[in-house]
């Protein structure tokens, strides 16, 4: 099975808002609503921040929003801060009843 | 709350066979609500994805790994473990064991543990 794809990096100022997307195919991203994001900051294991698409955990920040089209996902981190700055990883379900990941995205706070 | 702890050696020849075990506490592995789950990192690297294991012992993995992988239960220790077989270099990585929901994403996560394949 092949990597979701992601860009490699992404980057805004403090307040701005960025959009990063996942794409896969129709035997994943775009045939299931099972599209998690995740945030890893350096030295540390990965957190949930997206689920199904487009729900926040508890205590995730509302700045984080996920969406759906097609066979691409994204994830918008509105109000850019500091802490933002880490990887974040998409994943989905697929055809196979396997997971798959994408290839991750460095977020960088200008 | 739940939380997961992986455990292992830290360096495996190569040719031998990985072996980690994560032990959960708060939650149950046999329960029959959650998968639990494999994942690995290699050192500045994206995360790849190994497998799961779910009630009464069934498995799925990654076809990439070529059948070198297996995941075990515990259910009286509460705790999964991955084998992997025929180490080499590629294999060095932080291993991860998380809990992945019924909705296929995961909610908790080890620590990791790295492990480095090295003669």
């Amino acid at each position: 099975q092949s990597a979701l794809t992601q860009p490699a990096s992404v980057s805004g100022s403090p307040g701005q808002s960025i959009t990063i997307s996942c794409t896969g195919t129709s035997s994943d991203v775009g045939g299931f609503d099972y599209v998690s994001w995740y945030q890893q900051h350096p030295g540390k294991a990965p957190k949930l921040i997206i689920y199904d698409v487009s729900n926040r955990p508890s205590g995730v920040s509302n700045r984080f929003s996920g969406s759906k089209s097609g066979n691409t996902a994204s994830l918008t981190i509105s109000g850019l801060q500091a802490e933002d700055e880490a990887d974040y990883y998409c994943t989905s379900y697929t055809s196979s009843d396997t997971l798959v990941f994408g290839t991750g995205t460095k977020v960088t706070v200008l | 709350q739940v939380q997961l702890q992986e455990s292992g050696p830290g360096l495996v020849k190569p040719s031998e066979t990985l072996s980690l075990t994560c032990t959960v506490s708060g939650g149950s592995v046999s329960s029959g609500i959650h998968y639990w789950s494999w994942i690995r990192q290699p050192p500045g690297k994206g995360l790849e994805w190994i497998g799961y294991i779910y009630y009464s012992g069934s498995t799925k993995y990654n076809p990439s790994l070529k059948s070198r992988a297996t995941i075990s239960e515990d259910t009286s220790k509460n705790q999964f473990s991955l084998n992997l077989s025929s180490v080499t270099a590629a294999d060095t990585a932080v291993y991860y064991c998380a809990r992945l929901t019924g909705y296929f994403h995961y909610d908790y996560w080890g620590q990791g543990n790295l492990v480095t394949v090295s003669s």
